[in-house]
């Protein structure tokens, strides 16, 4: 099972800073990760697939990067809706495995 | 537009059979593949497996002696057992869609969530 790490655990940021999440497998994936978002009492909701692509709808403040073991999400400018919960998914190798995830929270 | 709603008892006792349906809306279920994910009260998802509608299915071996998946198109839904269940198994458990790319194969991220439904396994 390739085990997906992600850091930190906890993010403090100020509205209008950047934030960078990491994502890391335990071996390689390819491209084939994607990244979710987790509100409190919500589903999580897709933001990126294949490493760097924008799901619909998904703002260009977020965008994705990295291949292989190594990857990145990064939100350009946070807003107040983008305060919550973060999860990787790798989608190369059985079983599917996600990240413990990454909570962004107000400085 | 895709909806997703799971149903199911919100309470199962130890060592019983946790039943779980999901009905899909605004889309065929005949197209897609389907999944179910769970994730324990203020913890991480934990993918549980998928199924087509052909009944292909593949699930996460952490689980695979206690999962069955089932489909019924006449309904558009299709369901998840979980057998022999203990408290370790209280989660939310949501229904989801796998993607697919531009020649309709299917491409194991999620792009459409139902809201989940809590399961609380308790005697």
């Amino acid at each position: 099972e390739i085990v997906m790490t992600q850091s930190p655990v906890t993010l403090s940021v100020s509205p209008g800073e950047r934030a960078t999440l990491s994502c890391r497998a335990s071996r390689s994936v390819s491209s084939n990760l994607a990244w979710y978002q987790q509100k409190p009492g919500q589903a999580p909701r897709l933001l990126i697939y294949g490493a760097t692509d924008r799901a619909p709808s998904i703002p260009a403040r977020f965008s994705g990067g990295g291949s292989g073991t190594e990857f990145a999400l990064t939100i350009s400018s946070l807003q107040s809706e983008d305060f919550a919960v973060y999860y990787c998914q790798q989608y190369d190798n059985w079983p599917l495995t996600f990240g413990g995830g990454t909570k962004v929270e107000i400085k | 537009q895709v909806q997703l709603q799971e149903s199911g008892p919100g309470l199962v006792k130890p060592s019983e059979t946790l039943s779980l349906t999901c009905a899909v809306s605004g889309t065929s279920i005949r197209r897609y593949y389907w999944s179910w994910v769970r994730q324990p009260p203020g913890k991480g998802l934990e993918w549980i497996g998928y199924i087509y509608y052909s009944g292909n299915t593949n699930s996460n071996p952490s689980l695979k002696r206690r999962v069955t998946m089932s489909v019924d198109t006449s309904k558009s839904h299709f369901s998840l057992n979980l057998t022999s269940v203990t408290a370790a198994d209280t989660a939310i458990f949501y229904c989801a869609r796998v993607s697919y790319d531009t020649s309709a194969y299917p491409i194991y991220y999620f792009d459409y969530w139902g809201q989940g439904i809590l399961v609380t396994v308790s005697s």
